[in-house]
């Protein structure tokens, strides 16, 4: 199993600013990845980050709105840049446990934007 | 890409009745099929997995079918109590690369 510490839980952001999202990892990993929770929504994945690369993005998503940093194998962030109202939502990072299946998640940091 | 498709976005229950949730997936290569629990405010768990190679697995009161050439899976949930009542993700996998399903949401009325 992987234990994953996120945070912030939540926060309130103004228009126009950024927030950085943390994730630790109890465990080194190869792969960590960001997804965005819309309310009463699915899980969407963002982007994929790999320790010394740079991260893969979804389509949709574009490294300018969300730069990611993987500085070692157990750690990773994600900032939301830019802050619109429309980027309210709950952000969740995720490893995948020993032999690449199971998907662990962090608790989530529940954003909202004024 | 693989896209993942899901059945019923909302189930409402009796305690005690059983209750099903039917994905389908457009990959073929997808090899590892997930099922995930959310309860209100908490991160998604695992609740049960079947590989590609099974056709179906039981865990308790949950069970999960496969079928790979029509592919579709399913989540069985027989004798539901109102603590199984959350959100249910399926997904699908291949080569570390898992796509959610919508979502089902399941309520358990006591």
């Amino acid at each position: 199993s992987a234990v994953i510490s996120q945070k912030p839980s939540r926060d309130i952001c103004q228009r126009g600013t950024s927030l950085t999202i943390q994730c630790q990892v109890d465990s080194q990993v190869t792969m960590m990845f960001w997804y965005r929770q819309q309310p009463g929504q699915s899980l969407t994945l963002i982007a994929t980050a790999n320790q010394g690369s740079e991260a893969t993005y979804e389509s949709g998503f574009v490294i300018d709105k969300f730069p990611i940093s993987r500085p070692n194998l157990t750690f990773s962030t994600l900032t939301v840049s830019n802050l619109s109202p429309e980027d309210s939502s709950i952000y969740l990072c995720s490893v995948l446990g020993t032999g690449g299946t199971e998907a662990f998640f962090g608790q989530g940091t529940r954003l909202t934007v004024v | 890409g693989e896209n993942v498709e899901q059945h019923p976005s909302t189930l409402s229950v009796q305690e005690g009745d059983s209750a099903v949730i039917k994905c389908t997936y457009s990959d073929s290569a997808s090899n590892y099929f997930p099922w995930y629990k959310q309860e209100l405010g908490k991160r998604p768990q695992l609740i049960i997995d079947i590989r590609s190679n099974v056709g179906e697995k039981k865990d308790q009161r949950i069970a999960v079918t496969l079928n790979k050439t029509a592919k579709h899976f399913s989540l069985h949930i027989t004798e539901t109590q109102p603590e199984d009542s959350a959100v249910y993700f399926c997904a699908a996998s291949k080569d570390n690369d898992m796509r959610f399903g919508a979502g089902t949401r399941l309520t358990v009325k006591p």
